[in-house]
């Protein structure tokens, strides 16, 4: 059975400060996906990560994914105020298109 | 852009009424999920389907069923509601082709009295 652990599952950092969340899963898989939720909303996807090594950024964000050691990590870089939200990875079950298993999410919270 | 689209953000019901959440996206997509989400244990799958009239079980089926009668529309129904199943509800979509990320609503927060 598939198991996605994500740590931390809060998280308090200051402005500018640089962290890293870390996702953890359990059996082979190489796909996986990082989601970010703002209170109250939806989940929006943010990286799509498919093969080892691959590497994504968009802004301050930076996600990449180890298919040997079953980790992806999304690596935050001198945070804001505005990335506070929670932030979900997700893996396919299998190599197929099949559905995802969601870490139980990181709930980040940027203060000044 | 994908547009997925449940019918009700808040929803108030009582123990024991059938309940129906409905899901519509307009994206032609053949796969379709429903999660319950709750904190502290992220997001859970209910149900999903490959096609119309399709469904397969996830990992919390157990009081839930779903219907598939059209490929845009996916019902989740609460058989017989119990407090338990009050949650937050999102529904997802996505193509089968290639890895494509699930696209959500906005979710139902529903509430069972």
């Amino acid at each position: 059975e598939l198991k996605v652990e994500q740590n931390p599952l809060f998280l308090s950092m200051q402005e500018g400060k640089n962290y890293t969340i870390y996702c953890n899963y359990s059996t082979t898989s190489d796909r996986l996906y990082w989601y970010r939720q703002d209170p109250g909303k939806s989940l929006e996807s943010l990286f799509v990560l498919l093969s080892n090594g691959a590497v994504k950024q968009e802004g301050r964000l930076m996600a990449s994914l180890d298919t040997k050691a079953r980790l992806s990590t999304l690596h935050i870089t001198a945070a804001v105020h505005d990335l506070s939200a929670t932030y979900f990875c997700a893996v396919d079950r299998n190599s197929g298109n099949t559905p995802l298993v969601f870490g139980k999410g990181t709930r980040l919270s940027v203060i000044a | 852009d994908v547009k997925v689209t449940q019918s009700s953000r808040y929803l108030v019901k009582r123990t024991g009424e059938k309940v129906f959440l409905e899901c519509v996206q307009d994206m032609d997509h053949e796969n379709m999920f429903w999660y319950r989400q709750d904190p502290g244990l992220g997001l859970r799958l209910i149900y999903f389907s490959y096609d119309v009239k399709m469904k397969e079980k996830g990992d919390i089926p157990e009081g839930y069923s779903v219907s598939r009668e059209k490929k845009e529309r996916f019902s989740l129904i609460l058989e017989s509601a119990s407090t338990n199943q009050t949650s937050m509800y999102l529904c997802a979509s996505n193509s089968p082709l290639g890895p494509q990320p699930q696209h959500f609503g906005d979710g139902t927060r529903l509430s069972i009295l």
